[in-house]
């Protein structure tokens, strides 16, 4: 069955550290996987994608993810953390009936 | 561009009661979609559609009726609201099914 898992509910991190927030597929086939972000009240914002190519993927506010295929992960990073980027993460992967399948969400509190 | 809006923004409903989720958008995207999104459950979808005129099934679909007149509008009608509904309701679009999606502002939906 074709899946994408958050392991962590939440993540905390002091202001300036880097974070990282953990995901993984379970997909046939070459799997297109995104990031997304979604603020208090708002809608989710589109943060980065992989597709093919570097295995290093830069997006939106300085975040990147680092597809790994020998471990199906897809770990969104950012180097030094803001207070602002508190925010509830969804990772998400295209499915063989090119549908999104969204994780549970992974919400990150950055304290100052 | 207005990108994707979303009315109302809150809404209460009486359990029986029907109403209508209105969700357009401006960026003239052939594919949109309807998620439900409920605590620890991250988004599931309930109907989508590739064009005008052409609407299909998500994960989640029952009780729930869509149509696709024109590029432009998805409406989301519930027909007979019950508990079980209460929930956020995004619309997203995008240009390619399984492409980066474009979300609105989100209904929250309350039946009573």
């Amino acid at each position: 069955a074709q899946s994408v898992a958050q392991p962590e509910d939440q993540v905390n991190v002091a202001e300036g550290n880097p974070l990282t927030v953990k995901c993984t597929y379970s997909v046939s086939g070459n799997p297109y996987l995104f990031w997304y972000v979604q603020y208090p009240n708002r809608g989710l914002q589109f943060l980065l994608k992989y597709i093919t190519g570097d295995n290093l993927v830069k997006g939106s506010y300085g975040f990147e993810a680092e597809f790994n295929k020998s471990q199906t992960s897809f770990h969104l990073k950012k180097p030094s953390a803001l207070v602002s980027d508190s925010a509830l993460y969804f990772c998400a992967v295209r499915d063989n009936t090119d549908k999104l399948i969204f994780g549970t969400g992974t919400r990150l509190q950055v304290f100052p | 561009n207005a990108g994707v809006t979303q009315t109302p923004k809150f809404q209460v409903l009486k359990t029986g009661q029907s109403m209508t989720l209105q969700c357009a958008q401006d960026m003239n995207h052939e594919y949109m979609s309807w998620y439900r999104q409920d605590p620890g459950m991250g988004l599931r979808l309930i109907h989508y559609s590739v064009g005008a005129g052409i609407t299909d099934q998500g994960e989640v679909p029952n009780g729930y009726n869509v149509s696709r007149s024109t590029t432009e509008d998805f409406p989301l009608r519930l027909l007979s609201a019950a508990p079980s509904q209460t929930s956020v309701y995004f619309c997203a679009s995008s240009y390619l099914e399984g492409g980066e999606q474009f979300f609105g502002p989100g209904t929250r939906l309350t039946v009573l």
